[in-house]
């Protein structure tokens, strides 16, 4: 149980062009939804946490309109960079959390975004 | 302020047994998780200590000492395919996980 999946796994892209990627729990409903991003030999920095049909809280420095989270039901939360940067190439990780009163994060494989 | 402190890098061999040890200090504490990343994938669960003690879970165990600010996670029979970076993350007072670099984990045969 408790799978997180992501897609795309990979993507490259042209600067200023914008990426959709997405989040999804498979087996739970997830009410609470992590944004991270992480560079090589560095540690997770969380972006944002999301929960289901509210506004997403964006930690200090990071910024909300460049970086749209969107948690529209209880499996899917996406994250859509805007107009991207080859500073924004990083590996993008979505975690989820259930509502059971369980605290557990579950991590989706990741997404690696190469912009050029 | 919020830290983590644990050893930047630790080698052991196959087939035997790696402490790694985590102290921390949070505002507030929601209990603590360890989580396994190996290198260019996401972080995978290991376990989560909420109570002081040792969590046993196959050949992984995790302990937990809330009054000292410290945790370690023990890996038994060590395998190759345990090289990894090992994350202590502690929960804080608003159930953010705190994260620090981890440690990388090098099992030579």
């Amino acid at each position: 149980g408790a799978v997180v999946s992501q897609h795309p796994s990979r993507v490259i892209c042209k600067s200023g062009t914008s990426v959709k990627i997405e989040c999804r729990s498979l087996d739970f409903q997830a009410t609470t939804m992590f944004w991270y991003r992480q560079f090589p030999k560095q540690s997770l920095m969380l972006m944002a946490t999301s929960n289901e049909g509210s506004k997403a809280t964006y930690e200090q420095g990071v910024e909300k309109d460049k970086f749209l989270i969107n948690h529209a039901s209880l499996t899917l939360s996406t994250l859509t960079v805007t107009s991207a940067h080859p500073e924004d190439s990083s590996f993008y990780i979505c975690s989820a959390r259930d509502g059971s009163g369980e605290e557990t994060q579950y991590f989706g494989p990741g997404t690696r975004l190469l912009v050029l | 302020g919020q830290n983590i402190d644990q050893p930047t890098e630790m080698t052991a061999t196959e087939g035997a047994i790696v402490q790694i040890n985590c102290t921390y200090q949070t505002s507030g504490f929601n209990g603590l998780f360890w989580y396994q990343q190996h290198a260019g994938e996401a972080p995978t669960f290991l376990s989560y200590n909420v109570l002081d003690g040792l969590e046993e879970k196959g050949r992984f165990s995790s302990f937990l000492s809330r009054s000292k600010g410290y945790s370690y996670l023990l890996l038994k029979e060590l395998q190759m395919k345990d090289s990894a970076s090992y994350l202590c993350a502690p929960m804080d007072s608003n159930y953010q996980l705190i994260w620090g670099a981890g440690t990388k984990l090098i099992i030579k045969p």
